[in-house]
């Protein structure tokens, strides 16, 4: 079955430290989104991408990059760990067209201390 | 900005009865809205949408009712389980743009978290 995975599914880290979190799916979808859940302000926008080599910025991009080199894979990277970015991150996949429903992964609970 | 908005942050309801969730919208520019659920430590998953030339989309329990006029939609779910006690988001998206450069991207609500009770 075609699924979306995350990677660690928890993770403790120190401020200022680069982290990367894994997000890859078998679905073969060309548009994938990086959001983080947050108290208060449901999930928001990070970064997204319509297919291999092309990336946006979202609504909450900055301290954050992220690079697409496959259809399955969006890796996304904290440059200089902060506490603020201390949230649940959820990575999603979608084919193309509006509306198409997105899927999503379990999700990644990052700490930064 | 919050351009998609759920002002109850939790309601709770017996089994059941009704379970009315609502959401606005600032942007006319929207022309898609979805709702998605999620259990505690999973990933949200898709429940129910409807496009902006209908005013209402019906899928078992559960409907979802449009308000153009009014930029407000609401979820109905009738009748309510306790399995259905979960967070609830409302989306919306739409082309803003001739590149179509928001295609596909959803903004969410704040959340509404449905508790059902036996």
């Amino acid at each position: 079955d075609a699924e979306i995975t995350q990677s660690p599914r928890h993770k403790i880290t120190e401020t200022g430290r680069q982290v990367t979190l894994a997000c890859h799916q078998t679905w073969n979808h060309n548009n994938m989104f990086w959001y983080r859940q947050d108290l208060g302000h449901g999930l928001r926008l990070i970064h997204y991408s319509y297919g291999v080599q092309d990336t946006n910025k979202g609504e909450v991009s900055d301290g954050y990059s992220v690079s697409r080199s496959n259809t399955e894979d969006l890796p996304l990277t904290l440059e200089s760990a902060a506490s603020s970015q201390t949230s649940v991150y959820f990575c999603a996949s979608a084919s193309q067209g509006i509306g198409n429903e997105q899927f999503f992964g379990p999700g990644t609970r990052l700490t930064v201390l | 900005d919050q351009q998609v908005k759920q002002n109850s942050p939790s309601l709770s309801v017996q089994e059941g009865r009704i379970s009315i969730l609502n959401c606005d919208y600032t942007n006319s520019m929207f022309d898609y809205f979805l709702w998605y659920k999620k259990y505690p430590a999973e990933g949200p998953t898709f429940l129910i949408s409807i496009s902006s030339i209908k005013d209402k989309n019906e899928d078992g329990r559960f409907t979802v009712f449009l308000n153009k006029s009014a930029k407000h939609l609401s979820l109905h779910i009738v009748p309510s389980q306790p399995g259905d006690s979960a967070v609830y988001f409302c989306a919306a998206t739409g082309r803003f743009n001739a590149g179509g450069t928001s295609y596909g991207k959803l903004t969410f609500g704040q959340g509404t978290i449905l508790t059902v009770h036996p």
